[in-house]
């Protein structure tokens, strides 16, 4: 079974510039998460789905950050603008969780590296 | 005050020690709690579920303690392959949160 997929695995770009990161959960997965990770920390969530819908959003940088999920499968995060601080590996994570609130194990891809210069 | 508090380490223990980690959560509302492993540049994978009435996975224990709000791992036996960072994970309603990891490097 294919495991959840992520483009590209490295970026590198010029601050102020746009940035887009793509993800294919594993499928029949019904909830994603996008992580940001820096070095030397846990992974931060930024944003949760459960099919297309955002159920937590909370943490994700509206200014700059945006997401979507259209048909429920896979989804993109996007920077516009990058900043130097953004500068982290981004993660996408998918699980098959039931209704009550109960989470499931979450399977990570292998995430994308970007770099701000 | 963190959801999720851990101490980062990093412990360095000999090969064959035991080793344990806490990690304490806030949110009295959470009712899903892992043990995830992290190995250097590669992404998380889960280690353990933890449950109320704890669980083992051969050298691995898991123990929740909702009274103190926080759950523990222990490690029997250290192989140099367990050397990572163990990341805490707790999920109340609507909110998953993890910790920031605890490094462990076994040495031989």
């Amino acid at each position: 079974e294919a495991g959840v997929v992520q483009s590209p695995r490295y970026k590198i770009i010029e601050k102020k510039q746009p940035v887009a990161f793509w993800c294919n959960p594993i499928s029949g997965h019904n909830t994603l998460y996008w992580y940001r990770q820096n070095l030397g920390q846990g992974p931060e969530l930024l944003i949760r789905y459960e099919n297309e819908e955002a159920v937590d959003d909370s943490q994700l940088p509206k200014d700059r950050f945006s997401a979507e999920r259209l048909k429920g499968v896979d989804s993109t995060l996007k920077i516009q603008p990058a900043e130097l601080g953004d500068s982290a590996v981004y993660l996408c994570a998918s699980s098959l969780d039931l209704a009550g609130g109960l989470y499931n194990e979450q399977f990570f891809g292998p995430g994308t590296r970007l770099t701000v210069l | 005050r963190k959801e999720v508090e851990q101490d980062p380490g990093p412990f360095n223990v000999p090969e064959g020690a035991t080793v344990a980690f806490n990690c304490t959560y806030s949110n009295s509302a959470s009712q899903s709690f892992f043990w995830y492993r992290q190995d250097c540049r590669k992404e998380p994978k889960l280690l353990m579920s933890v449950y109320s009435s704890g669980n083992e996975d051969g050298r691995f224990t898991a123990q929740l303690n909702r009274a103190s709000q926080y759950i523990s791992l222990l490690i029997r036996d250290s192989k140099l392959s367990d050397s990572a960072t163990y990341l805490c994970v707790s999920g109340g309603y609507q909110k998953v949160t993890f910790g920031i990891g605890t490094k462990l490097q076994v040495i031989p």
